[in-house]
């Protein structure tokens, strides 16, 4: 089964740290782009950070260009997020997201859950 | 105020077809794929159409996406109670480097 599952996610004070994970299962990781995506409950959908499949290119929101920095362990199937410098406003339900090929300018066909963060 | 626009909301009876706009601008609709999500209530977002008008294996072809310059649409005919949910269009921004959504219509099945 295809699965991503999202953790990390708590309460911290403004100004603060987290670590997001994601651990990715039943398909080929390293074969495709991943991104955040955030939400806030009853609002829209806010994109974060996106990673080629190789970790070659990562790009960012503006709204956390600077703080947050996107990485992963093909070794270990595995996504990150680290979140510096936290604000009120990075609260949300954070998702990881598969895209449908190798970059991430492309549609993403399957979601975590969402780990929530609240600062 | 999001990158790409779409209606707040929008409504039909069972049966019907209703189609979502999604306007955007020459860096993301006119020089990229557009892709349509669906939110159910509660639950992660499914993607229902990508590169322009693919669907995923288990999406029904009651959905379908179309687009014309700087401007995208997602139909869904048939509609049915249990497409009652927000839809969202993204694409990717070439001037934002960044992937850019709208901010979503909500459908409801009257």
């Amino acid at each position: 089964e295809v699965q991503l599952v999202e953790s990390g996610g708590g309460v911290v004070r403004p100004g603060g740290s987290l670590r997001l994970s994601c651990a990715a299962s039943g398909f080929t990781f390293d074969g495709y782009g991943m991104s955040w995506v955030r939400q806030v409950p009853g609002k829209g959908l806010e994109w974060v950070s996106g990673i080629y499949s190789n970790g070659g290119s990562t790009s960012y929101a503006d709204s956390v260009k600077g703080r947050f920095t996107i990485s992963r362990d093909n070794a270990k199937n595995s996504l990150y997020l680290q979140m510096n410098s936290l604000r009120a406003e990075d609260t949300a339900l954070y998702h990881c997201a598969k895209h449908t090929d190798y970059y991430y300018y492309y549609g993403m066909d399957v979601w975590g859950q969402g780990t929530t963060v609240t600062v | 105020q999001s990158v790409l626009t779409q209606p707040p909301s929008a409504s039909a009876t069972p049966g019907q077809r209703v189609t979502i706009s999604c306007s955007g601008s020459t860096s993301n609709i006119g020089s990229r794929t557009v892709n349509w999500y669906q939110r159910l209530p509660g639950t992660a977002p499914k993607l229902l159409i990508f590169t322009h008008n693919q669907r995923p294996s288990g999406v029904p072809d009651r959905f379908s996406g179309s687009k014309s310059g700087t401007s995208a649409s997602l139909a869904i005919s048939g509609l049915q109670s249990e497409d009652e949910a927000d839809y969202f269009c993204a694409a990717w921004d070439d001037s934002l480097n960044a992937l850019v959504f709208g901010g979503g219509t909500k459908l409801t099945v009257l």
